[in-house]
């Protein structure tokens, strides 16, 4: 069965540093979602993109934050430089059209120290 | 911030239906009713959706009432392995629509 896959599973970054998280979405399909929960509060939309455009973004979505279609394959989201408060689990989702599902990948702990 | 209301938590006996309420009292026309969940901290799962006709797949049953405002997922054969937390979810049909979870209900399926 496809599904959406993230790398790495956990990653500790130092405050102020540049991290990349990656994932590679079900690949016929066309929409890219970016979410984020942190420990033991709901999951938060952050960013939708198509078309290689961000369709929505968050106020959470600051300047801080950019996502990324480098290639066919990959969806990746930036933090430029990390901050205490950007801990949390970090999920990628795809749908093959607006009105379809979204798969959620098994997502990205980050913990900022 | 979500627009749905559910039951914090729920039991149901392993075997048994579960049966997950959920109201939808600001659900407009052109937005879908979607159920996910989420076993501990893994990703969300997709379990079912549905406009406004009852819905069936492999996992789960989706009843919506006729003016929409309120909608019941129905396990029919709970195990142990449904104990999760469930989200019900107004989703505007369009470009890319977001997915605005609230807190859910927490089933736990006991033996």
């Amino acid at each position: 069965e496809p599904e959406v896959t993230q790398t790495p599973s956990h990653q500790v970054t130092q405050m102020g540093q540049e991290v990349i998280l990656r994932c590679v979405p079900i690949s016929n399909h066309l929409y890219f979602y970016w979410y984020r929960q942190i420990l033991g509060q709901k999951v938060e939309f952050l960013v939708s993109f198509y078309n290689n455009e961000i369709s929505e973004k968050s106020e959470i979505f600051d300047d801080q934050f950019s996502v990324e279609r480098p290639d066919g394959s990959n969806f990746t989201l930036k933090i430029r430089s990390t901050k205490l408060e950007d801990s949390a689990m970090y999920f990628c989702a795809s749908s093959s059209t607006p009105n379809t599902e979204a798969f959620f990948g098994q997502g990205t702990r980050l913990t900022v120290v | 911030d979500a627009k749905t209301t559910q039951p914090p938590s729920m039991d149901c006996a392993e075997g048994r239906a579960a049966n997950l309420p959920c109201n939808h009292s600001t659900i407009s026309g052109n937005e879908y009713v979607y159920w996910y969940r989420q076993i501990h901290s893994q990703g969300p799962q997709y379990i079912i959706h549905g406009l406004k006709n009852n819905e069936t797949n492999e996992m789960a049953s989706l009843i919506i009432t006729e003016d929409r405002k309120s909608s019941t997922l129905i396990l029919p054969h709970a195990t142990l392995r449904d104990t999760a937390v469930y989200y019900c979810i107004d989703r505007r049909s369009g470009t890319a629509s977001k997915l605005t979870f609230g807190t859910g209900t927490r089933l736990q399926v006991t033996l």
